[in-house]
């Protein structure tokens, strides 16, 4: 139940496509979910995070999209960029109570070609 | 601030040595966590510490594990004796109280550990 489920596994995407990464949780309780942006030989990074209860999200070309009912998220990169090319992981946590355990998904990896 | 400092970045070793990684979290941040990150699993929870006291342990894979926070400043991992599976690159992430507004982990940039 603790599981984020992350597909695809790797992505390919020309410069100035959209980028689509998805996760799909099981457990309920999660109330948190960012995505984390990883590059080679570097500790992962925050990009952007919902809570539950908005359905959308954006922050410059970067965008979550929350489905509450089918237990899924979504990271769309706008116009990608080469730059953008790095792994990318979402995440899940319960932030009640303390703390913040996150459980990762398996991660994507993303190049974005010119 | 400097971030989330660890040592060392790269750790060579045999089979059977004891392995200490090192963490220093950004200062003000009441968590810390340990992580481990291989192509197999991807990134796991080891432990993470609430105010120096060790809050969830049961990502530790086994007793060869070790991990302390003797003060709020300083975090260390061990690993005793080391073993070619436990090959990985380590981090260590801090973050501010939930409560305080801001969730984010901030990442250090790891500890790449081959033992051969």
């Amino acid at each position: 139940q603790q599981q984020v489920k992350q597909s695809p596994q790797s992505l390919i995407v020309q410069k100035g496509g959209i980028s689509i990464i998805n996760c799909a949780y099981e457990n309920t309780a999660f109330d948190y979910f960012p995505w984390y942006q990883q590059f080679p030989g570097k500790g992962p990074a925050l990009l952007i995070a919902i809570r539950p209860d908005v359905s959308e999200k954006k922050e410059g070309r970067f965008t979550i999209s929350f489905n509450k009912s089918a237990k899924q998220f979504s990271l769309h990169i706008m116009d990608s960029q080469p730059g953008d090319s790095a792994t990318y992981f979402c995440a899940a946590s319960i932030l009640t109570g303390g703390g913040n355990k996150l459980t990762f998904g398996t991660g994507t990896q993303l190049k974005v070609e010119l | 601030d400097a971030g989330v400092i660890q040592s060392p970045r790269h750790e060579v070793t045999e089979m059977g040595q004891e392995v200490t990684l090192r963490c220093k979290p950004i200062s003000g941040h009441d968590y810390l966590f340990w992580y481990r990150q291989t192509m197999m699993r991807g990134l796991e929870l080891l432990i993470y510490f609430n105010n120096n006291v060790p809050i969830d342990d049961s990502g530790m894979p086994e007793d060869r594990f070790s991990a302390k926070m003797p003060n709020a400043s300083f975090s260390t991992l061990k690993i005793q004796p080391s073993e070619p599976r436990d090959s990985a690159v380590y981090f260590c992430a801090s973050s501010s109280a939930p409560g305080q507004g801001s969730f984010e982990q901030y990442f250090g940039p790891g500890t790449r550990l081959t033992v051969t």
